[in-house]
């Protein structure tokens, strides 16, 4: 069964610093992976998605994530966070289930904190 | 509006009651699903469907019952409320075999 770790269940970082978010996943295809932020009282939105191809893609907000076959990993990354990005972090993979359906397992997330 | 709706918002029950969840998508996307939000678990999976009359469960699927006549509407239904499923319900739907799923705002459901 497939499964996504995200091993950081808090972050803090200063307005303007660089963050990278952490994101594991066990998966025995080809993955497709998603990374989901959910601001306060807030659904989720799409940062951004790997289905195939170049493995570093490019999200909505200034934000990037790298896939890495090898480290089974899909970090993400932004070089000069706001304090508008203050939320919490999700990673999933898309896995096959019936009816060629795909379905979503997600990580716990990551609670990113700002300070001025 | 166009979109996922979800309602009520916020809800709050007694052990036993029967309580249905509603989820509306103007977008007659074939799939949509229900995840409930829970700390330190993320969201699971309770039931997904690909089409009208298609349904199936996901990871969490016991005390819930879904269905689904209309494109449309996926109404979530607790059929004996109990404390265990207080947590946020999120509804979301999608128009593709694989591809972004469009999250509803939530309900948050309180079972006393």
């Amino acid at each position: 069964a497939q499964s996504v770790t995200q091993p950081d269940i808090h972050i803090t970082v200063s307005e303007g610093a660089s963050l990278e978010l952490r994101c594991n996943y066990s998966y025995g295809a080809t993955p497709y992976l998603f990374w989901y932020v959910q601001s306060p009282g807030q659904g989720l939105q799409l940062l951004l998605k790997y289905f195939s191809g170049d493995t570093l893609v490019q999200g909505i907000k200034g934000f990037e994530a790298e896939f890495k076959r090898s480290q089974s990993s899909f970090n993400l990354r932004k070089p000069s966070v706001h304090w508008s990005d203050a939320a919490e972090y999700f990673c999933a993979v898309g896995a096959l289930v019936h009816f060629g359906n795909e379905k979503l397992t997600f990580g716990t997330g990551t609670r990113l904190t700002i300070i001025p | 509006d166009a979109g996922i709706t979800q309602s009520p918002r916020y809800k709050i029950t007694e052990t036993g009651r029967q309580v249905t969840l509603m989820c509306h998508q103007t977008w007659s996307h074939s799939y949509m699903f229900w995840y409930r939000q829970d700390l330190g678990h993320g969201l699971r999976l309770i039931y997904y469907s690909a089409a009208a009359d298609i349904t199936d469960k996901g990871e969490v699927p016991d005390g819930y019952v879904v269905s689904r006549s209309k494109t449309e509407n996926f109404p979530l239904t607790l059929e004996s409320a109990t404390r265990s499923q207080t947590s946020v319900y999120f509804c979301a739907s999608k128009t593709r075999r694989r591809g972004e799923q469009f999250f509803g705002p939530g309900t948050r459901l309180t079972v006393l």
